[in-house]
């Protein structure tokens, strides 16, 4: 069965980076690319960036651009989210999930890793 | 960027009753390339990731119930609950996939009358 395992939570200081990663199980790793969404403190969801399975093309939202980099080691079937220069409206709920275009939405998604920024 | 408006923001409910919500797009989100319209409808439960209910419009997600529906084209789109229950409670967000960057609608809190 597909699943997505997301690492654990992580505390940082403003002006520190933090690399969340999602490894996938249960299918053919370069089927499918990943999106990654971040939910603030009782806030909607916003969308961060995409990543393909195969090649490893990435769009980013334009308001993280320079701050976000989003990479995939097709080895150990891991999608990694790199972001820096954090500051504490960073602080979110951030959830990766499997990305599978037209042929079916993001249809599975990780358990989410709640990253908490202070001073 | 394409801005999806989502109505009603809040909505609550009989348990057994129907439920509509509705998404309109900024733009048309049908692509010509391929022919498929590119709107999503995902539910975030309480607690929990969000999960996958249609896609293209009104194709259903694997294990999603058979009340849920979702139709529209262009710019206008609907979710529909034939009977509300109660695990039915949580966040509704219409997403859209045709073009980066995608965004998401800003969620209907469905809860129990």
């Amino acid at each position: 069965q597909v699943q997505l395992v997301q690492s654990g939570a992580e505390v940082k200081k403003t002006g520190t980076a933090v690399k969340i990663s999602c490894k996938a199980s249960g299918y053919t790793f370069t089927s499918a690319g990943f999106t990654w969404v971040r939910q603030a403190p009782g806030q909607g969801l916003e969308w961060m960036g995409w990543i393909s399975g195969n090649y490893g093309n990435t769009q980013y939202a334009q308001r993280l651009q320079g701050r976000v980099t989003m990479s995939t080691d097709r080895t150990t079937r891991t999608a990694y989210m790199e972001l820096r220069s954090l500051r504490s409206d960073d602080t979110a709920v951030y959830f990766c999930g499997r990305d599978r275009g037209a042929a079916g939405g993001i249809d599975y998604w990780g358990q989410g890793t709640l990253v908490t920024v202070s001073s | 960027e394409i801005v999806l408006t989502q109505t009603p923001l809040s909505l609550p409910v009989t348990p057994g009753e129907p439920a509509s919500i509705s998404c309109r797009a900024s733009q048309s989100l049908f692509d010509s390339d391929d022919g498929n319209t590119y709107l999503d409808w995902y539910l975030q439960k309480p607690g929990q990731s969000p999960q996958l209910l249609t896609y293209t419009v009104s194709h259903r997600a694997s294990g999603v119930p058979d009340r849920f529906s979702g139709s529209g084209s262009g710019t206008d789109f609907t979710l529909k609950i034939s009977r509300v229950e109660a695990e039915d409670v949580g966040v509704y967000y219409c997403m859209q996939r045709i073009e980066f960057p995608y965004t998401f609608g800003q969620g209907t809190r469905l809860e129990m009358k």
